[in-house]
């Protein structure tokens, strides 16, 4: 079963709106990580934070993880109509003896309108 | 350098035929995974590969899959007696390593069983 569980599971905002994607997982885990996947075909890796971390940021993105809560989020600030495609959380599976197996979310579709 | 090369980008395909999916990881990544993406849903895990280890193949649907990772590079993964159930993207993944690192994904096949 997945792991994850991502909200909302599709988004409508306009060019230069933020973008805020929620993700919930259940076990313990050592990172939890965000991906992006345009028309359905491969996945591009964004942004990876670790258990111990609570907040991190590249460019446009900002990743929280409250690991009390077993949550992270995924902002996006002033999106652009590029940014449109499904936005995935994946996690490990946690433990001395990971494998680096990923367990993903749901997904959520992103359309930003120009 | 080269990103993670899969082949065929498409396959269509009669029930019941077998099916040879290939997977060329990035050179010099020493863990291989595969995923199943069906319409609209999040990736489920499949197989997991790393070095000369035993795979780790718990993610498998049925025993009509079964994959191999030969020379410690190019991976097939095979499906025997296809079904329509079966109709899915198959995304490959490589790491450096196993554990923390990023995932690094191809386009995937997107596999039809008419």
């Amino acid at each position: 079963s997945q792991q994850g569980e991502e909200d909302p599971q599709a988004l409508s905002i306009q060019e230069g709106e933020n973008a805020t994607m929620n993700c919930s997982y259940k076990t313990s885990i050592n990172n939890l990580q965000w991906y992006r996947q345009n028309s359905g075909r491969g996945l591009v890796h964004l942004i990876l934070i670790r258990s111990n971390e609570r907040e991190k940021h590249s460019g446009r993105l900002r990743v929280t993880l409250d690991t009390s809560k077993k949550s992270s989020s995924l902002l996006i600030t002033a999106s652009r109509a590029a940014d449109t495609a499904s936005y995935f959380c994946a996690t490990d599976a946690g433990g001395s003896s990971n494998t680096g197996k990923l367990i993903f979310g749901q997904g959520t579709t992103l359309q930003v309108k120009p | 350098g080269a990103g993670v090369s899969q082949s065929p980008s498409n396959k269509v395909t009669e029930k019941g035929k077998d099916v040879e999916l290939r997977c060329d990881p990035i050179s010099g990544h020493t863990a291989l995974y595969w995923y199943r993406q069906s319409l609209g849903q999040g990736l489920e895990f499949l197989i997991y590969f790393q070095g000369n280890s035993a795979p780790d193949k718990s993610g498998l649907p049925s025993d009509r899959f079964s994959a191999e990772r030969t020379g410690g590079s190019v991976s097939t993964l095979t499906i025997q007696r296809t079904q329509q159930e079966d109709s899915a993207v198959y995304l490959c993944a490589s790491s450096r390593t196993s554990g923390k690192n990023i995932q690094y994904f191809g386009a995937g096949t997107r596999l039809s069983v008419l």
